[in-house]
């Protein structure tokens, strides 16, 4: 099994307050692991990918952080949320034989007011 | 610099007709292609791919077509069904196993 889950599934949090959304999966041990985010109306924006423990790649400057603590866990963070952050998160893995057919979470939910 | 463009937000098919997507991509280096479905509050899921050797992949009530000439990929659903109403995304590698990058999607509704 590859499944993904995130959690919370929807939150409302209020500008200027810190943000964790966590994401845990299973199956095959190191796997490649992203955080995508679709704003309303828009496209999936890679975020972050990350190619083991501790290892981070930031594709977009913004005021978001991950980290990945353990092998099968995935943490999106920031520190003082703002109105853009609003958007559907989601956490993704790579296939187990090696193929970048991408298996996605159900998401996180986070507006921002 | 958008490197996946998908020119059309949204699309409207009657049930039973045949449903057209298209993405566009600039990066001449990109050698494999996926489609994903989305439905509301859910993850993406993968629907169908290709890579460069083929110009036409299909299953079942799916085709994908690429153009590697025009830089065009298509997706064809027929018969189209209401279920099949949800967002589409085409994605872009330049190798299997590599990254992929995500056009902006269309959302296509089947109506009954």
């Amino acid at each position: 099994s590859q499944t993904i889950h995130q959690w919370p599934a929807t939150l409302v949090q209020p500008v200027g307050s810190p943000l964790s959304l966590e994401c845990t999966v299973e199956g095959t041990s190191n796997p490649n692991l992203y955080w995508y985010r679709q704003a309303a109306g828009r496209g999936l924006q890679l975020l972050f990918y990350s190619v083991g423990i501790g290892q981070i790649s930031s594709e977009v400057p913004q005021n978001l952080s991950a980290s990945r603590p353990q092998d099968r866990q995935f943490i999106l963070s920031s520190k003082k949320l703002l109105l853009s952050d609003s958007g559907f998160y989601l956490c993704a893995r790579e296939g187990a034989d090696g193929a970048n057919v991408l298996t996605f979470g159900a998401g996180s939910r986070l507006t921002v007011l | 610099d958008q490197q996946v463009k998908q020119n059309s937000p949204s699309l409207s098919v009657q049930e039973g007709r045949i449903s057209i997507l298209n993405c566009d991509y600039t990066n001449s280096m990109f050698d494999y292609f996926l489609w994903y479905k989305k439905y509301p509050a859910e993850g993406p899921t993968f629907l169908i791919s290709i890579s460069s050797i083929k110009d036409k992949n299909e299953d079942g009530r799916f085709t994908v077509f690429l153009n590697k000439s025009a830089k065009h990929l298509s997706l064809h659903i027929v018969p189209s069904q209401p279920g099949d109403s949800a967002v589409y995304f085409c994605a872009a590698s330049v190798a299997a196993g590599n990254m992929l990058t995500f056009g902006g999607g269309t959302r296509l509704m089947v109506k009954p």
